[in-house]
């Protein structure tokens, strides 16, 4: 079986720019969250959806949305990049909304995004 | 505080040893805890999860939790030197899919 997909796997823009980041989940997973990695940090989180629905938000601006699709997948915007928004995203899937949290999430292989 | 801490190392151990990784979280009420490898450029690998306290073992790695003591550890048994990487404790504080990851651990075993 297919593992949690992202694309593209590399991205090059420029300040001000505007970004789409895709991520499909492992089939019959129905929860994303998407994270962001710096160099030499543990990745944060930014949102988490299920079903559709935003079920969860990280400490960042409005600059940063995401959305989810019918088959699941979704897509992460960051609109005016900055050069502090250069970091690897990963996209994380789980089989369910974790009510304990102890649903087990399974990342993709991120996207590289580098602003200048 | 910062709510999972760990040391960032490096920790270097000699092939064959135990390497002994730890980890400090804030928030009493967590309910699960991750342990995910991460290779130099890669995304992380889940290598274990434990939910509740005493130890869990899959293989060489055994992972402990404490949760009186808010502390998760995880030790590598016969280190090898596919084993260096960075390794991530994370914790879910409940609610949402929603992980809290330490800045982790470097590990480097060396031959």
């Amino acid at each position: 079986d297919a593992g949690v997909t992202q694309s593209p796997t590399h991205l090059i823009k420029t300040r001000g720019q505007h970004v789409t980041l895709r991520c499909s989940p492992i089939s019959g997973h129905k929860s994303v969250s998407w994270y962001q990695q710096v160099l030499g940090q543990g990745p944060q989180f930014i949102f988490q959806y299920y079903e559709k629905e935003e079920r969860g938000r990280g400490n960042f601006p409005d600059r940063f949305s995401a959305r989810q699709f019918p088959n699941y997948s979704s897509e992460l915007n960051v609109n005016a990049l900055l050069l502090g928004d250069s970091a690897l995203y990963l996209c994380a899937s789980s089989p369910t909304d974790a009510v304990l949290g102890q649903e087990t999430q399974y990342f993709g292989p991120g996207t590289r995004l580098l602003v200048l | 505080q910062k709510e999972v801490e760990q040391n960032s190392g490096p920790l270097s151990v000699p092939e064959g040893a135990i390497a002994s990784l730890n980890c400090t979280y804030s928030d009493r009420g967590s309910q699960s805890f991750f342990w995910y490898r991460q290779y130099s450029g890669k995304s992380p690998e889940l290598i274990m999860f434990i939910y509740s306290n005493g130890d869990k073992e899959d293989g060489r790695f055994t992972a402990q939790l404490n949760k009186a003591s808010q502390y998760v550890s995880l030790l590598i048994r016969d280190s090898q030197p596919s084993d260096s990487a960075t390794y991530l404790c994370a914790v879910n504080p409940g609610g949402p899919d929603k992980l809290i990851f330490g800045t982790g651990t470097r590990l480097q075993v060396f031959p």
